[in-house]
């Protein structure tokens, strides 16, 4: 069965923390995305990543990172830097020679 | 700076009360304009992807135009249980650019 994994559903931090939220695909797809989403917002984007060991910074980077070891997977670390952290975090990805990107199911991220 | 913009922010429907969404949009270079629907709590779910204007795509009671400045995703007699999130996204010359989305209730 195809598609896009993420993990946690929940996560609970305390501030000052760092934090990985787990994002892995099994649709072959080269690109994938991290988005931010908040109420009464548009997804915003994050980082992304076309192929294996590279990824750009996307709208608002300040105070994440991320890596892309594997095809597969491209985790996302929140870092204490960033202000205001809680919110629902989407992972996305992109087959070759489309622009759909597809999500998967989300993690919701509280810090308190 | 590509720009998307969603209307209404929130819809009220009886069942069976057809109506339409709107996404108007400036874009550089629209390389496609999608349509999700998205659950509480839940990822985007995939719809449409629309290319030019003058397209339409149908997928049960739903279906959805483009023009050169803005998209309507049309509920035909809509049942429950397509209350939910619909956002819209444009494709530029360099990124997705999402709307902020309108949700959708339909009453029984």
């Amino acid at each position: 069965d195809g598609g896009i994994t993420q993990s946690p559903k929940y996560l609970f931090r305390k501030e000052g923390q760092n934090v990985t939220l787990s994002c892995e695909q099994n649709l072959n797809h080269d690109a994938m995305y991290w988005y931010r989403q908040d109420p009464g917002q548009g997804l915003r984007l994050i980082y992304y990543s076309q192929i294996v060991n590279d990824f750009q910074k996307g709208d608002i980077a300040e105070g994440y990172s991320v890596s892309r070891e594997k095809k597969e997977s491209f985790p996302l670390t929140v870092t204490s830097a960033q202000k205001n952290p809680t919110a629902f975090y989407l992972c996305a990805s992109r087959p070759k020679g489309s622009y759909e990107q597809y999500f998967g199911p989300g993690t919701r991220l509280t810090v308190t | 700076e590509d720009q998307v913009t969603q209307s209404p922010e929130a819809l009220r429907l009886q069942e069976g009360e057809s109506s339409s969404l709107n996404c108007s949009y400036t874009v550089s270079g629209l390389r496609g304009l999608f349509w999700y629907r998205q659950d509480p709590g839940k990822g985007p779910e995939f719809l449409f992807t629309l290319y030019s204007a003058g397209e339409e795509k149908e997928k049960e009671r739903l279906k959805a135009t483009l023009t050169k400045k803005e998209s309507f995703l049309h509920i035909t007699a809509p049942k429950p249980e397509d209350s939910a999130t619909y956002l819209c996204a444009v494709q530029g010359d360099y990124k997705l650019s999402f709307g902020a989305g309108t949700t959708v209730t339909v009453r029984a």
